[in-house]
């Protein structure tokens, strides 16, 4: 079993609908848990981190986290063609400072 | 600000030769992190460098890779004996200081390396 996993994809959502990405990670006693962008041929850039079991909102975008259940969700709401892109979730295990990443979903919005 | 840079921005070079990347890291910065993505995959973890203390090399495939960072700043990723297997983007991500914050990874452009 990967540490970290994710559907790679692709995911197709028509604009304005809701995108939803999910992750399940192995380390139970991991503590914090990180949703990263990258388009293509560009470097990872950080859109959301959750650290707390339930919901975390920031504009457009919510996290879900249920560590009983080992899995980390990000929502997107209102898609946007300019979201298109790989999403990669990235897990902190415990007592460590590595980042274990997925290898991350492909999102496409069609216009 | 300057974000973290890395160079070169391509590297292509033979196999058996050995490489030299760059990086910069964010001003302040204290930790700092190698990782290594190929084509369509996800980021490997690599190396991980917090202050002056022991780096954590758990992450490097082999003994051809190496890495060392001077004075707290600048770090130097080593790939001796090149193989083709090694051809992958190279990324190097930095974090600040303290408290929740030193979590957030900043990345920088990579290193595309192409061993022929």
């Amino acid at each position: 079993q990967k540490e970290v996993e994710q559907n790679s994809g692709p995911l197709s959502v028509p604009e304005g609908a809701i995108a939803s990405l999910n992750c399940t990670y192995s380390d139970r006693g991991s503590q914090s848990f990180f949703w990263y962008r990258q388009y293509s041929g560009k470097s990872p850039e950080l859109i959301m981190f959750i650290y707390s079991n339930g919901d975390k909102e920031d504009g457009r975008f919510t996290a879900q986290l249920n560590k009983a259940s080992q899995y980390v969700s990000l929502l997107i709401r209102d898609s946007q063609p300019s979201d298109s892109a790989t999403y990669l979730c990235a897990v902190n295990p415990s007592g460590t400072y590595k980042y274990i990443f997925g290898t991350g979903t492909r999102l496409k919005v069609l216009a | 600000g300057a974000g973290v840079s890395q160079s070169p921005s391509n590297k292509v070079t033979e196999k058996g030769k050995d490489v030299e990347l760059r990086c910069d890291p964010i001003s302040g910065h204290t930790a700092l992190y190698w990782y290594r993505q190929s084509l369509g995959q996800g980021l490997e973890f690599l190396i991980y460098f917090q202050g002056n203390s022991a780096p954590d090399k758990s992450g490097l495939p082999s003994d051809r890779f190496s890495a060392e960072r001077t004075g707290g700043s600048v770090s130097t990723l080593t790939i001796q004996r090149t193989q083709q297997e090694d051809s992958a983007v190279y990324l190097c991500a930095s974090s600040p200081t303290s408290g929740r914050a030193r979590e957030t990874q900043y990345f920088g452009p990579g290193t595309r390396l192409l061993v022929l």
